[in-house]
């Protein structure tokens, strides 16, 4: 079954401690994104990975780290520098970096901060 | 990156009238439009999109139009039906500058009333 994969559904996370997001996808996609959606707002972007080993920061990347050590996984850590955490997260990929592509989401991830 | 601007950001329509959403795009170089749909608590999903050599583009009851010169692209909801009831994003992307930072609209959320 090929597709984006998110875990855990839902992240439940006590203040003061950084909690990783995990992103998997086989769709042999070169291009990942992670989002941030607060109730009613829109997508806004965090960081994007075009190829392995290289990311970039996206318009609210302040308190997120990234990693993409391989092509099918793009994990997001929230750490306790982000002031208010508590979101949605939807990780995505397309096929090439924004060009031209569909971007397909996983079903997200909903942490909350305790 | 591509500044995208959606309007109107909410939308009430009676069920089995027309809704037009609007997307408004700054990068000259977009080629790629599209719409995700993005029902309640679910993942945003593709639902039509459009490239820039072509002006209209159908299915069933949806439409996209480009007008690249004006740089604004529409979508068209016909005989609207309450499961149309979701959060629609735009998406514009190309091969332009900063192309590879995937950047959507905030979003319209319609509400179809029965």
């Amino acid at each position: 079954d090929g597709g984006i994969t998110q875990s855990p559904k839902y992240l439940f996370r006590k203040e003061g401690q950084n909690v990783t997001l995990s992103c998997e996808q086989n769709l042999n996609h070169d291009a990942m994104y992670w989002y941030r959606q607060d109730p009613g707002q829109g997508l806004r972007l965090i960081y994007y990975s075009q190829i392995v080993n290289d990311f970039q920061k996206g318009d609210i990347a302040e308190g997120y780290s990234v990693s993409r050590e391989k092509k099918e996984s793009f994990p997001l850590t929230v750490t306790s520098a982000q002031k208010n955490p508590t979101a949605f997260y939807l990780c995505a990929s397309s096929m090439h970096g924004g060009t031209n592509t569909e971007a397909f989401f996983g079903q997200g991830t909903r942490l909350t901060v305790v | 990156g591509e500044n995208v601007e959606q309007h109107p950001s909410t939308l009430s329509v009676q069920e089995g009238d027309s809704a037009v959403i609007k997307c408004t795009y700054s990068d000259s170089a977009s080629n790629y439009f599209p719409w995700y749909k993005q029902e309640l608590g679910k993942r945003p999903q593709l639902i039509i999109d459009i490239r820039s050599n072509v002006g209209e583009k159908k299915d069933q009851r949806i439409a996209v139009t480009l007008n690249k010169t004006a740089k604004h692209f529409s979508l068209h909801i016909t005989e609207t039906q309450p499961e149309d009831s979701a959060v629609y994003f735009c998406a514009p992307s190309g091969t332009g500058a900063g192309s590879y930072q995937l950047t959507f609209g905030k979003g319209t959320k319609l509400s179809v009333i029965p």
